[in-house]
């Protein structure tokens, strides 16, 4: 079956970076692509982008560009997100999420969620 | 972008109700690509609807989704415990895939 199993808990500085990791299986890697989605404390979903294993293709949202980065490793099936000068209200849970970029699909299968919280 | 406007913010029923739940977008989505969510406190969102209206697989035949261009509809006829929860619409036929913020239905 399907599965997408995210790296743990974070906790980390003002300015700091994180890098998530999002471990998948159950299918064929390169065939679909990674999206992540961020959700802060009692709010909603808000999608960063999307990587396509495939080719490293990546589509990141005007509000995180030059401070994300999306990557994978083909070798592992992992798929990470790097997100770079932490402020406080980066505070959030990160999701991925199977996507497949460029075609309209819904988002069927997601991980379990990262918490990262930055404080000082 | 495609911006999604969710109402309301929050829905107060009882079990057995039914509860309409209105998803209002920016622009015209593509093809209906609209799918819905449903999400529980400490766990991932769970698809229910893709395409305006086609339930997600082992999704319960009293979730049902309506709608095209504009302006879409989940409903959820006779409400169970285990549906009250935040439950979000996605446009995803075009870039960036937004969602809306959310409707609580919470227990009256």
């Amino acid at each position: 079956q399907v599965q997408l199993v995210q790296s743990g808990a974070e906790v980390k500085n003002p300015g700091a970076s994180v890098k998530v990791s999002c471990k998948a299986s159950g299918y064929s890697f390169t065939t679909f692509g990674i999206a992540w989605v961020r959700q802060a404390p009692g709010q909603g979903l808000e999608w960063m982008g999307w990587i396509t294993p495939s080719n490293g293709n990546t589509n990141y949202t005007e509000k995180f560009q030059g401070r994300v980065t999306m990557t994978t490793d083909t070798s592992t099936s992992t798929a990470y997100m790097e997100l770079r000068s932490l402020r406080s209200d980066d505070t959030a849970v990160f999701y991925c999420a199977r996507d497949l970029p460029g075609l309209p699909v819904a988002f069927t299968y997601w991980g379990q969620g990262t918490l990262v919280t930055v404080s000082s | 972008e495609i911006v999604l406007t969710q109402s309301p913010a929050t829905l107060s029923l009882s079990p057995g109700e039914r509860a309409t739940l209105s998803c209002r977008a920016s622009q015209s989505v593509s093809s209906s690509y609209l799918a819905w969510y449903q999400q529980k406190p400490g766990q991932a969102p769970r698809l229910l609807i893709y395409g305006a209206s086609t339930r997600a697989t082992g999704i319960p035949d009293r979730f049902s989704g309506s709608g095209s261009g504009t302006d879409f509809t989940l409903t959820i006829r006779r409400l169970e415990p285990e549906d009250f929860a935040v439950y979000y619409c996605q446009q995803y036929g075009t870039s960036p895939r937004t969602f809306g913020q959310g409707t609580k239905l919470e227990i009256k």
